[in-house]
């Protein structure tokens, strides 16, 4: 198993650009996150998803859009990009259960940086 | 809402010395979850371990615990035996189990710095 990965792992956007960053994951579960980290913060929910078409906003959604079209895939599309969207991103999987601590599996982030 | 303190930003220990890193959480719920996650310098999220509130025993991983005081909120995590390699970033995270999101709350971290 791969677990969660994400592409790219770095990026650097103008002001205005566009970009999806892509997240995948190989372990068949239901729940999907996005969460933004700053520098010296911890991480914070951007939207999460909790199957496939069915998608909702986290703490901070704004200047963010998902779509969940099938278990495996949870792309985050950034429209207009802003300097205050410089962060790492990452993208997480849990499967609930009860047999399990429903613990999140992370992916290795994207650093993104916008100028 | 939920919120997840960690009062220490950072911390050095000497290695094969313990050390306990703070956690203290706020919520009103009676049903939830506590996780320790690493994130070494490369960047990854690492899970630790993890306590239900509900648990009576602290959840103990190896060389990590967690000292659990329901009544206080605070769920401070216990590394034994410190090596070279737990110098990292230390975050501690609350997820309430009857939200439809099983979303987590960070605190904003602990790094960790152990010296030979």
């Amino acid at each position: 198993n791969a677990g969660v990965t994400q592409t790219p792992k770095f990026r650097i956007l103008k002001i205005g650009q566009s970009m999806t960053l892509q997240c995948t994951q190989d372990m068949n579960h239901n729940y999907m996150y996005w969460y933004r980290q700053d520098p010296g913060m911890g991480l914070k929910l951007i939207y999460y998803s909790v199957g496939a078409g069915i998608t909702d906003k986290g703490e901070v959604p704004n200047g963010y859009n998902v779509s969940r079209s099938t278990t495996e895939d949870f792309p985050l599309r950034l429209e207009l990009a802003a300097p205050s969207q410089t962060s790492v991103y990452f993208c997480a999987s849990s499967y609930l259960s009860v047999l399990t601590y429903n613990e999140q599996f992370f992916g290795p982030g994207t650093r993104l940086t916008v100028l | 809402a939920q919120k997840i303190t960690q009062t220490q930003p950072g911390m050095f220990v000497q290695e094969k010395e313990a050390v306990t890193l703070d956690c203290t959480y706020d919520t009103s719920d009676q049903s939830y979850g506590l996780f320790w996650y690493k994130q070494p310098s490369s960047g990854e999220m690492i899970f630790l371990i993890y306590q239900g509130s509900y648990d009576e025993q602290n959840a103990t991983e190896g060389r990590y615990s967690l000292n659990f005081q329901k009544a206080r909120k605070s769920a401070n995590l216990v590394i034994s035996a410190s090596q070279l390699g737990d110098s990292a970033m230390y975050f501690c995270a609350m997820r309430l189990s009857g939200a439809g999101s099983y979303q987590l709350t960070f605190g904003k971290g602990t790094k960790l710095s152990v010296i030979p």
